[in-house]
């Protein structure tokens, strides 16, 4: 089976520009995560969904940041204008169910570096 | 003070070595804990839930101490494979599967 999808890997841009990271969560999970990771802050939630509907986006840093789920198999996190800072990895995942304990899994990452 | 807090290493020990990570939350209510295990460069993967009772899994052991907001994990005999980030991991509402990771200890383990 597929696992969580997430494009690009690798993306270069310049302070300024617009950056659109792309997510597809595994089928049939319900709950979609936006996590950020850096040296410095670690792991960071930055937003979710359930069904498509955000859910927390209390991690969401500024302004700049915007997440869409417009179905069930696709989510994107848009940056603009990207600033050096936003250099991170940005991580996707995806599960099923309501319950607390059931597992997370994650995409590979976007890794973006803000020139 | 952070919600989850780990020592962040590394440690380093050689092949066979037992090892063992302690890690602190802050949320008395939280509900739910789990060990993930990230490698250099890759995403985080799921190692194991954190029982009550403390659970096993090969040669993997956590414990939770709900009086002290304490978990730990163990590592028996050490291989060169385990060599890693562990991020200890917390669900603090119980509800919706909302999870605060820890900054992650590293381990490195040498022949």
């Amino acid at each position: 089976d597929a696992g969580v999808i997430q494009s690009p890997r690798h993306e270069v841009t310049e302070m300024g520009q617009e950056v659109t990271l792309r997510c597809k969560p595994i089928s049939g999970h319900d709950y979609l995560f936006w996590y950020r990771q850096t040296m410095m802050r670690g792991l960071e939630l930055l937003i979710y969904f359930n069904n498509n509907v955000p859910i927390d986006d209390s991690g969401m840093p500024e302004d700049r940041f915007s997440a869409k789920m417009p179905n069930a198999s696709f989510s994107t996190l848009k940056i603009q204008p990207s600033e050096p800072r936003d250099s991170a990895v940005y991580f996707c995942a995806s599960s099923f169910g309501v319950y607390s304990g059931n597992t997370i899994y994650f995409g590979e990452g976007s890794w973006l570096t803000v020139v | 003070r952070k919600e989850v807090e780990q020592d962040p290493g590394p440690f380093n020990v050689p092949e066979g070595a037992t090892v063992a990570f302690n890690c602190t939350y802050s949320n008395s209510a939280s509900q739910s804990f789990f060990w993930y295990r990230q490698d250099c460069r890759k995403e985080p993967k799921l190692l194991m839930s954190v029982y009550s009772s403390g659970n096993e899994d090969g040669r993997f052991t956590a414990q939770l101490n709900r009086a002290s907001q304490y978990i730990s994990l163990l590592i028996r005999d050490s291989k060169l494979s385990d060599s890693a980030t562990y991020l200890c991991v917390v669900n603090p509402s119980g509800g919706y599967n909302k999870l605060i990771f820890g900054a992650g200890t590293r381990l490195a383990v040498h022949p």
